[in-house]
């Protein structure tokens, strides 16, 4: 019984494609998160929500855009994917947004743009 | 804004050798503190964490000590294995309701048996 899952675990596409990532979370979390990481595993935030709102938003293009249809799913699509979008995604939660709460990652998906 | 600088790496050990990675941060307040490991293909996994100046954060044998005069969480382990090869990331979480985590830009450590 994992904890936060994502799917798919590895992704490889075409430059100019839309693709779309899942995460689930069964921790019965409050908010959860999107990162990315490089080939020099450099950790990004991307987005978080809190109860289905979004609360981080960093200066990612808004080809990304996230979507969270409740508390334990938080998805992310991708339109005109660039070959820069070659990444590690992780997906994470935390209890809530409080003081010194943990967050939990899943175990990424691997995109590759060819 | 908040940062975390950690100790650079790579860091190549001998099994049973000391372990120390260097963490500082800048941030303002009351930070909360996180290690986190990162094994191959894996996502990360939290290590220990200390929420308030002189706490103490241990687990399987690694610590840190939550350093509020120099702004320090530096990770030690007193013997280190082969299985302990991976990436280390030091983070912190800031003492507001944002929930906006800053992470280091993590160390890689390989034990040679």
């Amino acid at each position: 019984d994992t904890a936060v899952s994502q799917t798919p675990k590895y992704l490889v596409t075409q430059m100019g494609n839309d693709k779309s990532i899942k995460c689930e979370q069964n921790l019965g979390h409050d908010t959860m998160y999107w990162y990315k990481q490089d080939s020099k595993k450099f950790l990004k935030i991307m987005f978080s929500y809190n109860n289905k709102e979004l609360i981080i938003n960093e200066t990612v293009p808004n080809r990304f855009s996230p979507k969270s249809p409740d508390k334990a799913h938080l998805n992310l699509h991708i339109n005109s994917l660039e070959l820069g979008d070659s990444a590690v995604y992780f997906c994470a939660s935390s209890q809530d947004t409080g003081h010194g709460q943990p967050q939990h990652f899943g175990d990424g998906t691997r995109l590759s743009i060819l | 804004g908040d940062s975390v600088t950690q100790m650079e790496g790579p860091v190549t050990l001998s099994e049973e050798a000391f372990l120390t990675i260097n963490c500082t941060y800048t941030a303002t307040g009351y930070p909360s503190l996180f290690w986190y490991v990162q094994y191959p293909g894996e996502g990360l996994q939290l290590l220990l964490k200390a929420t308030k100046a002189d706490d103490k954060g241990s687990n399987k044998g690694f610590e840190a000590t939550y350093r509020k005069e120099t702004t320090s969480f530096h990770l030690e382990k007193g013997s280190v294995q082969v299985s302990d090869s991976a990436v280390y990331f030091c983070a912190l979480t800031p003492n507001t309701n944002a929930g906006k985590s800053t992470f280091g830009d993590g160390t890689t450590l390989t034990v040679k048996p």
